[in-house]
């Protein structure tokens, strides 16, 4: 099972451009999340889809959008990169129905740098 | 506001135990987790507590007191392949999970 999959790996991008971070699972999870990682502070939220339709914004959603239009994909998208944007962006979901942890699986990664 | 607090370095020799602590100030609580977090790659799933006490898998074990708003991670017989981050994480009250920044763990001969 491949579990969470993201592309691309990495990234190098203008700042100006626009661009679309994919993220796919294959364990049916109701749950998707994205976040980015930044050198000294902790894992934090960009947006997330408790299921297939629905979307919510999280700690820092500026500057990013997302769709969940079935319950596999979760696609991040950057209209326009800033410099600031520069991190490594982590896709995750969990199943939330009773009786789990609901705890959150996450994929390898997509590093960006916006120059 | 919403905080997770754990020390950002600790240094433990091979074959030794290292406590890792994480206090925490959120808006509800509905379980704190542990996560790895090696160099380059993705957080793995280490344990979870909701309720007050001691959770042990292995060589590693996760406490909670939620009165005291704090966890601590246990790793025993610590071996090199041990040397990660390890990420506290709470989840508030819209189950959504706070994180805590990490905490670098080095394994020394």
């Amino acid at each position: 099972t491949a579990g969470i999959t993201q592309a691309p790996t990495s990234q190098i991008l203008a700042a100006g451009r626009s661009m679309t971070l994919r993220c796919t699972q294959d364990m049916r999870h109701n749950a998707m999340y994205w976040y980015r990682q930044d050198l000294g502070l902790g894992l934090r939220l960009i947006h997330y889809s408790n299921t297939a339709g629905t979307t919510g914004k999280g700690e820092v959603p500026d500057g990013y959008s997302v769709s969940r239009a079935n319950t596999d994909d979760f696609p991040l998208t950057l209209a326009s990169a800033v410099p600031s944007q520069t991190s490594v962006y982590f896709c995750a979901s969990s199943d939330s129905s009773p009786g789990t942890y609901n705890e959150q699986f996450f994929g390898p990664g997509t590093r960006l740098t916006v120059l | 506001g919403q905080n997770i607090d754990q020390p950002t370095e600790m240094t433990a020799t091979e074959g030794a135990i290292v406590q890792i602590n994480c206090t925490y100030q959120t808006s509800g609580f509905n379980g704190l987790f542990w996560y790895q977090q090696h160099a380059g790659e993705a957080p793995t799933f280490l344990s979870y507590n909701v309720l007050d006490g001691l959770e042990e898998k292995g060589r590693f074990s996760s406490f909670l007191s939620r009165s005291k708003g704090y966890s601590y991670l246990l790793l025993k017989e610590l071996q090199m392949k041990d040397s990660a981050s390890y990420l506290c994480a709470v989840m508030d009250s819209n189950y959504q999970l706070i994180w805590g920044a990490g905490t670098k763990l080095i394994i020394k001969p």
